[in-house]
């Protein structure tokens, strides 16, 4: 099955520098990578999805690359700000069905100092 | 966008009781809904796949007659879990995709259940 791996598991960024959190997957029939965000106490929310026919994609200070050759892709943040702060985890789903898994990464603790 | 209510937010039950987690998509419909559990500073575990009308599809490890799973209808799936312990106290999460839109779309999150048993 599917295993995805992330990194780093802690990142501390200063306030307004920008953050780039890394992710690799082992299953080549994996087209859709979700990145979400998770406040403490709630369930995670997407932040932006890119899918396998493209390389990169871009929703204001949030953008995420992907490299299907090499299985990569991550998520990169510019101009941090303290609402930033939270868990961050990649995923990936195989299959066109609505009933794909969707299988997450370990998570990324992102803190923005100010 | 859509969005999945799962209810009770937080529940604290005795040892060897059962508690039950409702997942709720209000407004869409969902043929397959997903529980995962998380343990603190911990990620998402799939556990099962909830499918309406059938049974649910468990990831190795997970003790089908621990975890009932109940998809009755195309907005709800139950999670249930039986004579729970302390080592069952976790964060549990469901999700759902509309099964209108295509699989290749975003699949919604409901708050999550903080289950605690003491």
């Amino acid at each position: 099955g599917e295993n995805v791996e992330q990194h780093p598991s802690t990142l501390s960024v200063q306030e307004g520098d920008s953050a780039v959190i890394k992710c690799t997957y082992s299953d080549s029939a994996s087209n859709y990578f979700p990145w979400y965000k998770q406040e403490l106490g709630k369930g995670p929310q997407l932040i932006i999805d890119i899918r396998s026919n493209v390389g990169e994609k871009k929703d204001q200070r949030i953008a995420v690359t992907l490299n299907k050759t090499a299985k990569h892709f991550s998520l990169h943040i510019t101009e941090t700000q303290p609402e930033d702060s939270a868990v961050y985890f990649c995923a990936a789903k195989g299959g066109y069905s609505s009933a794909s898994k969707i299988i997450f990464g370990s998570g990324t603790r992102l803190s923005i100092r100010p | 966008g859509a969005v999945v209510s799962q209810h009770p937010s937080w529940v604290i039950c005795k040892s060897g009781t059962s508690v039950k987690i409702e997942c709720r998509s209000l407004d869409f419909q969902a043929t397959t809904m997903f529980w995962y559990r998380q343990f603190p500073k911990q990620s998402l575990m799939l556990m099962a796949t909830s499918n309406e009308g059938s049974k649910a599809t468990y990831e190795q490890g997970v003790e089908k007659d621990k975890f009932l799973i109940n998809h009755a209808s195309l907005t709800l799936s139950t999670l249930t879990v039986t004579s729970a312990h302390p080592e069952d106290s976790s964060f549990y999460i469901c999700s759902a995709r509309d099964m209108y839109v295509g699989g290749n779309t975003e699949a919604f999150f409901g708050q999550g259940t903080r289950l605690t048993v003491v």
